[in-house]
């Protein structure tokens, strides 16, 4: 069974870059053709895509982050990787990575990791 | 971007009521619909891909329709953990977006 889980600070300073990491287990994260996705959830809030990235490294970001995020794939580690930089307040949120359904595009996330509150604060 | 409308926003009911949430999309996006449920402290679970197909394992109380812009969840009998927030979210085109959310609470 496909598992991800996610790592990383749960407090980062503001105008800082935020890293954290997706480790997926009970499978390769460079079998089946897939998607692997970052969405966050601010507290109390709603979800927001941050962004997809496939097997093979090609990225899709939401334009709203685009110009602070980055979403790297470590095949050699079974890893997925998002880095949100000059972060705020606003960035405060639930942060969960998950694979999308479908194998070769960006559809409809199953399964998801846990999600990992990071708090930004000085 | 395209704008997921969800409504009711909150509803409340009870076991063994019938449900449905509306799920209204700024502009037609086909059959790109996907919903949620999430209970808290929980990520949210995929229950409905493709407008109208059920997830694996999902019960069966459980269904969708719609297409173009509007778009149905519907609970046929429910049971007590049901009670959650439930969202739409779009896979027309890049940006992905959510609607706001639906909460689902004990009457």
């Amino acid at each position: 069974q496909l598992q991800l889980q996610e790592s990383g600070p749960g407090l980062v300073k503001p105008s800082e870059t935020l890293s954290l990491t997706c480790t997926v287990s009970g499978g390769s994260i460079s079998s089946g053709s897939y998607h692997w996705g970052w969405i966050r959830q601010p507290p109390g809030k709603g979800l927001e895509w941050i962004g997809s990235i496939y097997y093979s490294g090609s990225t899709y970001y939401n334009p709203s982050l685009k110009s602070r995020v980055t979403i790297s794939i470590d095949t050699s580690k079974n890893q997925f990787s998002l880095k949100l930089s000059s972060v705020t307040a606003a960035d405060t949120a639930v942060y969960y990575c998950a694979r999308d359904r479908d194998h070769g595009v960006v559809r409809w996330f199953d399964p998801w990791g846990q999600g990992t509150l990071v708090t930004v604060s000085s | 971007d395209i704008q997921m409308t969800q409504s009711p926003s909150s509803v409340s009911a009870s076991v063994g009521d019938r449900v449905i949430i509306t799920c209204r999309a700024s502009q037609g996006i086909s059959s790109w619909l996907a919903w949620y449920q999430q209970k808290p402290g929980k990520a949210p679970k995929l229950l409905i891909y493709a407008a109208s197909s059920l997830q694996s394992g999902v019960p069966s109380r459980f269904s969708g329709s719609g297409s173009g812009t509007d778009f149905t969840l519907t609970i046929s009998s429910l049971q007590p953990e049901d009670f959650a927030i439930y969202y739409c979210q779009h896979a027309n085109s890049f940006p992905i977006t959510f609607g706001q959310g639906t909460r689902l609470d004990i009457k």
